[in-house]
């Protein structure tokens, strides 16, 4: 049972464009959701994360939307650029529970073309 | 501060080999854990540990043993290494609770293979 789905497994924008990635989730205790970046042969990096209180979230070019109805959330990339591609992770965690354990979606391969 | 640390990066095992994979924060971090990435199945939870003494299992424990005897080192142990376990394993650390944000950060990765 996957708990976090990103069903998009690649997406290519034109450099300069908007990146738009997409996550869903099912279970409803999830509160705390997150976004890493993965260049290959690295671990994984934070991005940005956004709490259920909250409705959007923005670091520079980086927005994440969460509607919590659709328990649905995306990941915004305006403008996108080569250094960009990347696999992007979702995850999600109860922060309520106090364990600090996150579940991560499958992926999405990010590639912005020059 | 060298954050999460892992060995090795590559190891090639044969089929019923033992080994472990170290993994050590510097960051005092309560929270470590194991995951593993295999092509289009993302990144799953194996074992996670709130700190030193306690560990549980994740999404997919079998074939593997994890122990915390030190907040500073969390050891995943392959017991009777399978094929199916040829993957890229991560370890991971974060601070925990409300106030912790729930930002892990991971190590480099190991590549195992099994043969």
């Amino acid at each position: 049972d996957q708990q976090v789905k990103q069903n998009s497994p690649s997406l290519s924008v034109q450099e300069g464009r908007i990146s738009i990635l997409n996550c869903d989730y099912t279970n409803s205790m999830f509160d705390y959701f997150l976004w890493y970046k993965k260049y290959p042969a690295e671990g994984p990096t934070f991005l940005i994360s956004i709490s259920s209180i909250k409705d959007k979230n923005e670091d520079g070019r980086f927005t994440v939307f969460l509607n919590k109805s659709a328990k649905h959330l995306s990941l915004h990339i305006v403008p996108s650029q080569p250094g960009d591609s990347a696999v992007y992770f979702c995850a999600a965690s109860s922060r309520s529970s106090n364990t600090g354990k996150l579940i991560f979606g499958q992926g999405t391969t990010l590639q912005v073309k020059p | 501060n060298a954050g999460v640390t892992q060995t090795p990066k590559f190891q090639v095992l044969k089929t019923g080999q033992s080994m472990t994979l170290q993994c050590a924060q510097d960051m005092n971090h309560e929270y470590m854990s194991w995951y593993r990435q295999d092509p289009g199945m993302g990144l799953r939870l194996i074992h996670y540990s709130v700190g030193a003494g306690i560990t549980d299992q994740g999404e997919v424990p079998n074939g593997y043993n994890v122990s915390r005897s030190t907040t500073e080192d969390f050891p995943l142990r392959l017991l009777s290494a399978a094929p199916s376990q040829t993957s890229v394993y991560f370890c991971a650390s974060s601070s925990i609770g409300l106030a912790g944000g729930g930002e892990q950060y991971f190590g480099p990765g190991t590549r195992l293979t099994v043969t």
